[in-house]
């Protein structure tokens, strides 16, 4: 069973489209987060969620917009793509207060290339 | 705020030989610290953590770390290094609080030659 599933796992678009990725988590956690691996790998935090709630946004564009349906889901949509949102970004979920340890499971993540 | 500094992009090492990475981080507060492994083309999996417990952690694939509060050090270490051991490692922080929010060093490629 695939605790953080993300979908699609590659995506391949031209510049200005709008795509989406979709997050999924089976793990009862409370709180998500997309996270951007770029072309050295470095990881930043983009977003995160607890509970359909919005707790942390990280100077990104607003060509970013987060979509939380429900404590499980945490979806990434990105408006007018452009040549420097080709990365590969990772969806990764965490439980909050004492079952918190501070550990972030992360999904598979979406390699997005815009041409 | 927190940060995280990894030694070196890249590590490389022959096959049997000792695998060290060091980290070193920055926190205002007690933190807790992970190593993750990255395969190629594939997500991050947990190596190991340390969470205010014992400071020598032991992991997965024969992986240790050690927490050294004096000199805010999380060095992983490794015996004996095999060849399915080559990938990018990560360290990361995190503070001790309601929601984890995970700070990552820039990670390191580790290199193993038969």
């Amino acid at each position: 069973d695939t605790a953080v599933s993300q979908t699609p796992k590659y995506l391949v678009t031209q510049m200005g489209n709008d795509k989406s990725i979709k997050c999924e988590q089976n793990l009862g956690h409370d709180t998500m987060y997309w996270y951007k691996q770029d072309s050295k790998k470095f990881l930043k935090i983009m977003f995160s969620y607890n509970n359909k709630e919005l707790i942390i946004n990280e100077t990104v564009p607003n060509r970013f917009s987060p979509k939380s349906p429900d404590k499980a889901h945490l979806n990434l949509h990105i408006n007018s793509l452009e040549l420097g949102d080709s990365a590969v970004y990772f969806c990764a979920s965490s439980p909050i207060g004492r079952k918190n340890t501070g550990e972030l499971f992360f999904g598979e993540g979406s390699r997005l290339t815009v041409l | 705020a927190q940060s995280v500094t990894q030694l070196g992009s890249h590590v490389s090492v022959s096959e049997g030989a000792l695998v060290l990475l060091r980290c070193n981080y920055s926190s205002s507060v007690p933190p807790y610290l992970f190593w993750y492994v990255q395969y190629p083309n594939q997500g991050l999996q947990l190596l190991l953590k340390y969470t205010s417990a014992a400071t020598l952690v032991k992991g997965i694939n024969g992986f240790e770390a050690e927490f050294k509060k004096s000199e805010t050090s999380f060095h992983l270490t490794k015996p004996s290094a095999h060849m399915s051991d080559a990938a990018e490692y990560f360290c990361a922080v995190s503070e001790e609080s309601g929601y984890s929010t995970l700070t990552f060093g820039k990670g390191t490629m580790l290199l193993v030659s038969p």
